[in-house]
């Protein structure tokens, strides 16, 4: 089945480290996303890819970092620059810049 | 810059019984896409409708229809013969057309509960 894959599913890490979630997609999309989702608040843009080996930077991507060496695939690496990176993470991906986007189940991040 | 606003915080109804999420949105563009995305608890995201700025008629899938009042600038989202399966968080979300997904634009979200 084609579809978005993250993992894990959850993650604990201690402060300081920094940690890189994982998003695999096998729908053939040239767009890729990642967002922040926290409590009261909607989905914030923290990175996107339109192509391989290229990406943009979003509204939050302080402390954050990414990669686009294939189609598939988009890792997110949260640093310890972040500030407040416990929050929730969704990957997303869309065929063109102007289709609608799908998203993986996500990525909760605890960090203590 | 664009804003979508979901004013109903929470929301609960009966199984079998009709509701409508309220969606407004502020933008100067006259082509753009609006969406309603679900996120039940499992928490993955999921499409329910999409609309065309451009199109009078409003979208329906299924059980899910809109409303969608361009000059009012407002997609509300009905919710028919609801489920218990229908409980999930409903967001809204604006896409200027012609710009990309990295624009998209989302509410904060309505909790929606539907009560047996």
């Amino acid at each position: 089945d084609g579809g978005i894959t993250q993992s894990p599913k959850y993650l604990f890490r201690k402060e300081g480290q920094n940690v890189t979630l994982s998003c695999e997609q096998n729908l053939n999309h040239d767009a890729m996303y990642w967002y922040r989702q926290d409590p009261g608040q909607g989905l914030r843009l923290i990175y996107y890819s339109q192509i391989v080996n290229d990406f943009q930077k979003g509204d939050i991507a302080e402390g954050y970092s990414v990669s686009r060496e294939k189609k598939e695939s988009f890792p997110l690496t949260v640093t310890s620059a972040q500030k407040n990176p416990t929050a929730f993470y969704l990957c997303a991906s869309s065929m063109d810049r102007d289709t609608e986007a799908f998203f993986g189940q996500g990525t909760r991040l605890t960090v203590v | 810059a664009q804003t979508v606003t979901q004013s109903q915080p929470e929301m609960s109804v009966q199984e079998a019984e009709t509701v409508t999420l309220s969606c407004t949105y502020d933008t100067s563009e006259s082509n753009y896409y609006l969406f309603w995305y679900k996120q039940p608890p499992s928490r993955q995201m999921i499409l329910v409708i999409r609309q065309e700025a451009y199109k009078q008629q409003n979208a329906t899938e299924n059980r899910f229809s809109v409303n969608f009042q361009k000059a009012a600038k407002s997609f509300s989202l009905k919710i028919s013969d609801s489920q218990l399966g229908d409980t999930a968080m409903y967001f809204c979300a604006f896409l200027r057309s012609n710009f990309g997904n990295e624009k998209l634009t989302f509410g904060t979200g309505t909790r929606l509960t539907i009560i047996p």
